[in-house]
């Protein structure tokens, strides 16, 4: 238990379908963020809010549209996706500030299979 | 432009040291991660180190030389719930942090 919780675990969906993952941070942090993860490639940071204000948005497609209605939770609305969008989507928070260096926890992941 | 270079898999014995190395090139140099992802589960922070040297953990040491850009994880007396990918990560000038691919730890009984 991380303190950062994801849902769902795993999500099939086809190109035409829209969805939505969901993130809840239990931490007090003021930071969250979401990561892609793909197969032997590193981290791939999509968006960062910093007290709910969006900071980042690392030339992610369109069809990824980031909501962040509080400190607490994080959402990642999903639309036309493409196969290659198949990958582990991770939700992380950070207190930004800390003295080492922003540790950022990490949720368990959303698999997500576009098929 | 930045780089994190470690390798790709390891393989050492149950009870045996391994040392994962992790080199970087970045803009600017504010910390240095490693994290343990166990497959199917979230990363986990193991240390953070910005200062030269060795900060030994319990059975994990995290080494650090700025002037070579390489850190290393030293992982003593293995066991086989040590199997998990090791993520090196580096805090650049922005205070962004940039990752490696991560090094897959297979542990042989």
């Amino acid at each position: 238990e991380t303190g950062v919780t994801q849902t769902p675990r795993h999500l099939v969906m086809g190109m035409t379908n829209k969805k939505s993952l969901k993130c809840e941070q239990h931490l007090g942090h003021n930071a969250m963020y979401w990561y892609k993860q793909s197969a032997k490639k590193p981290l791939e940071l999509m968006f960062v809010y910093n007290f709910k204000e969006q900071t980042e948005n690392n030339s992610v497609p369109s069809r990824f549209s980031p909501e962040c209605p509080n400190s607490s939770h994080l959402f990642l609305h999903l639309h036309t996706l493409q196969p290659e969008d198949s990958a582990l989507y991770l939700c992380a928070s950070s207190q930004v500030g800390d003295r080492a260096g922003n540790t950022i926890y990490f949720g368990e992941g959303s698999w997500l299979t576009v098929v | 432009g930045q780089n994190i270079d470690q390798p790709t898999e390891m393989t050492a014995t149950e009870g045996a040291i391994v040392q994962i190395n992790c080199t970087y090139q970045t803009s600017g140099f504010n910390g240095l991660f490693w994290y343990q992802q166990h497959a199917g589960e979230a990363p986990t922070f193991l240390s953070y180190n910005v200062l030269d040297g060795l900060e030994e953990k319990g059975r994990f040491s995290s080494f650090l030389s700025r002037s070579k850009g390489y850190s290393y994880l030293l992982l003593k007396e293995l066991q086989m719930k040590d199997s998990a990918s090791y993520l090196c990560a580096v805090v650049d000038s922005n205070y962004q942090l940039i990752w490696g691919a991560g090094t897959k730890l297979i542990i042989k009984p």
